[in-house]
């Protein structure tokens, strides 16, 4: 079963609208990774949340993490073309051995000019 | 730095040959993971290594698949024989941390 269940499973808005984006752990969340891909291209690093309540910005997206409901949610402002892609969040997973970083199905997102 | 580094970036082959994908992961990184991502099951972690010795394969879908870590600056996941639900766009990471990924630009396998 997926760990991290993302929602919406895919999104269109109209350039210059916002958005948001949630990522839901059915386990408890020690970091919350966002990650951004390009079709047919590799994994973009975006941020990074490891505390309850731990907001982190960049440029016109904002990533908040609220541990006690074991979710994250990603919000763009104003969106513009260049946001378009999948959206993918992971989470590590707390193994005896280690961590691993598992992710979830992802969010497509268009923008429309 | 150039990023991780993966080979090939297309590969189509015919049903039971042996495939080859390669990674070399960024300089100093110490741990490699690779990932396959379908439609159907999103991105999954396949198998990585810390410091070239696999920690943990229990991604790796069957026996037909097996990774090799031989030494810091190089990494092959081997598919033989190979199966049309293979296919699939392949990706190798590296990182010194875990979390923030470095992500190589993928293998797009194509098994007929």
């Amino acid at each position: 079963s997926q760990e991290l269940e993302q929602s919406p499973q895919s999104l269109i808005v109209q350039e210059g609208k916002n958005l948001t984006i949630n990522c839901t752990s059915s386990k408890t969340l020690y970091g919350l990774y966002w990650y951004k891909q390009k079709y047919g291209e590799g994994l973009i690093f975006l941020m990074m949340l490891q505390k309850g309540g731990e907001e982190k910005s960049h440029e016109k997206i904002t990533a908040k993490l609220d541990e006690k409901k074991q979710q994250s949610s990603l919000h763009i402002t104003a969106s513009q073309p260049s946001h378009a892609g999948i959206y993918l969040c992971g989470a590590d997973k707390r193994l005896e051995y280690g961590n691993k970083l598992v992710f979830g199905a992802g969010t497509i997102l268009r923008v429309k000019s | 730095d150039a990023g991780v580094i993966q080979s090939p970036r297309h590969e189509v082959t015919e049903m039971g040959q042996e495939v080859t994908l390669r990674c070399k992961p960024i300089s100093g990184h110490d741990y490699l993971f690779w990932y396959r991502q379908t439609m159907m099951r999103g991105l999954e972690l396949l198998i990585y290594f810390n410091n070239n010795v696999p920690i943990d394969d229990s991604g790796m879908p069957e026996d037909r698949f097996s990774a090799k870590m031989p030494n810091a600056s190089f990494s092959t996941l081997k598919i033989q024989p190979s199966e049309p639900r293979d296919s699939a766009v392949y990706f190798c990471a590296s990182t010194y941390v875990t979390g923030e990924l470095f992500f190589g630009e993928g293998s797009r396998l194509t098994v007929l």
